[in-house]
């Protein structure tokens, strides 16, 4: 079975400090995708990052970065120096054979 | 980037009417849309696969005749709640997806419609 675990509900930071969200997944797929989504108060997802099984370099985006280690099915997203804009709620993905499969989410609450 | 809009983006309506709610891929071809249902501090929920031209596939649970999808065209499916009661209240959100079907295709998301039944 195919699953997506974030096992953090809700984190709340100070504006500035680093801040790592995790996900571990399961899949017995070899080729897959995992993908980070950001949801604002709006609703609107907006999609962060797609990353392929066989890509496990880790990647930097700004303030943001993401660690993907196979051997323990981790995918885990951090943002240095946090943001009060950055408080929303965070989804990691799979992709699965034809749907993606979501993790709960984690809320982020950045305090000013 | 691939566009997707939904509308409308709330809506409020009275227990036992119909709402629909469009979801349009504005500048590429979706030969496949999702909808997903989400309730509030949760997950999405994936309720139904929409191909153009053929009948959906609806997740289990999903009642089918309740929720009625129409993918007519490459560029546009609908989502009927049909004869809405408060627990349908959600939040609703559709995807398109590029290509056919291929592994490493993209599923581009819209902003989502708020349906409140009162």
């Amino acid at each position: 079975a195919q699953k997506v675990t974030q096992a953090q509900t809700e984190i709340s930071v100070v504006e500035k400090e680093d801040v790592t969200l995790d996900c571990v997944y399961e899949t017995r797929d070899t080729t897959y995708y995992l993908f980070w989504y950001k949801q604002p108060p709006s609703g609107e997802l907006v999609f962060l990052i797609r990353r392929n099984s066989f890509d496990e370099q880790n990647e930097i985006s700004g303030r943001y970065s993401w660690n993907f280690q196979k051997s323990t099915s981790s995918f885990n997203f951090t943002i240095t120096a946090s943001q009060v804009v950055d408080s929303a709620v965070y989804f990691c993905a799979l992709k699965g054979d034809y749907q993606l499969i979501w993790g709960a989410g984690t809320k982020l609450i950045i305090k000013p | 980037g691939a566009v997707v809009s939904q509308h409308p983006s709330r809506v409020i309506c009275k227990s036992g009417t119909s709402v629909k709610i469009e979801c349009r891929s504005l500048d590429f071809q979706a030969t496949t849309m999702f909808w997903y249902r989400q309730f509030p501090k949760q997950s999405l929920m994936l309720m139904a696969t929409s191909n153009e031209g053929s009948k959906a596939t609806y997740e289990q649970g999903v009642e089918k005749d309740k929720f009625l999808i129409n993918h007519a065209s490459l560029t546009l499916s609908t989502l009927t709640v049909t004869s809405a009661h408060p627990e349908d209240s959600s939040f609703y959100i559709c995807s398109a997806r590029v290509s056919e079907g291929g592994f490493d295709d993209e599923q581009y998301f819209g902003p989502g419609t708020r349906l409140t039944v009162t």
